[in-house]
C-alpha cells in the first residue's frame, strides 16, 4: 500500500522554466491537495480538489495550475518558475469530508528555482 | 472563521523531560481535532486525533484531550526522547469540511 506518491522529490529549475508535479494515491480517497511550506512557515494551500475533474483555488494559488483528470492523480503544474516558489510541495488526500481521518501526506518534493 | 493557534517555538528540552505542546481554537460547531508530526525530510503523519469533546487521543506515548470549555487541545508527553525532535502541528475540521485548518507548527528539539 504506497498510500500517497509524489514525483520527482527533487528538482532544480531555472527562471522561466516550466514543470509538473505529480501526485499519485492508491486509497480511491476522493480530495486531494497541494501544500507548499516554506522555511519557518506553516503550511500553506494553493489547490485542491474535491473529485475528478473538478479543482478551486486555495490560499496561495498564483503562478500555480492544477489538473485533476484521473481520481487518483493530481497534477500541480508552475508555467514559468520564478525564485519565490523556491519551496517544499506537499501533496495530500483524505476520503469525503475530513472529519474522521484527515489527511494522508506525500514526502514532499523539493524544488529550488534558480 | 475557523482557526488554530499554537504555542509558538522553537521549544528545546532535555531527554525525559515532560512536554505540552498548547493549542486552542476556534470554530463553529464541534469540530474534529488533530495533531501530525513532521520528522525532519519528510512528510506530515497523523500523530492521534479526537472527535468529540472530551475524547482523548493518543499515540507512541503522546496524549491530547479535545476540551470544549476551554477550546483547546494540548499535548503531552510524560517523558520524551531524542527521536521525538519534530514539528508539531495541530489541526482542525469542521463537520463536512473538505479542508483542514492548520495552525503555524512548534518545533521541537529534544537534547540529550
Amino acid at each position: 500500500n504506497a498510500g500517497v506518491t509524489q514525483t520527482p522529490k527533487f528538482r532544480v529549475l531555472k527562471t522561466g522554466q516550466s514543470m509538473t508535479l505529480l501526485c499519485a494515491q492508491d486509497m480511491n480517497h476522493e480530495y486531494m491537495y497541494w501544500y507548499r511550506q516554506d522555511p519557518g512557515m506553516g503550511l500553506r494551500l494553493i489547490h485542491y480538489s474535491v473529485g475528478e475533474g473538478t479543482t478551486a483555488k486555495g490560499e496561495v494559488p498564483d503562478g500555480y495550475n492544477v489538473s485533476r483528470l484521473k481520481k487518483q492523480n493530481f497534477l500541480l503544474g508552475l508555467e514559468s518558475a520564478a525564485p519565490s516558489q523556491t519551496s517544499v510541495y506537499f501533496c495530500a488526500s483524505s476520503y469525503h469530508s475530513t472529519e474522521n481521518y484527515g489527511y494522508t501526506f506525500g514526502s514532499g518534493t523539493r524544488l529550488t528555482v534558480v | 472563521g475557523n482557526s488554530v493557534t499554537q504555542m509558538e517555538g522553537p521549544v528545546t528540552l532535555s531527554e525525559e523531560a515532560f512536554l505540552t505542546i498548547n493549542c486552542t481554537y476556534t470554530a463553529t460547531g464541534y469540530p474534529s481535532l488533530f495533531w501530525y508530526v513532521q520528522y525532519p525530510g519528510e512528510g506530515l503523519q497523523l500523530l492521534l486525533k479526537a472527535t468529540k469533546a472530551d475524547d482523548k487521543g493518543s499515540n507512541k506515548g503522546f496524549e491530547a484531550t479535545y476540551r470544549k470549555e476551554t477550546t483547546s487541545f494540548h499535548l503531552e508527553k510524560g517523558s520524551v526522547q531524542v527521536s521525538d525532535s519534530a514539528v508539531y502541528f495541530c489541526a482542525l475540521s469542521a463537520k463536512g469540511a473538505q479542508k483542514l485548518v492548520f495552525g503555524q507548527g512548534t518545533r521541537l528539539t529534544i537534547n540529550p
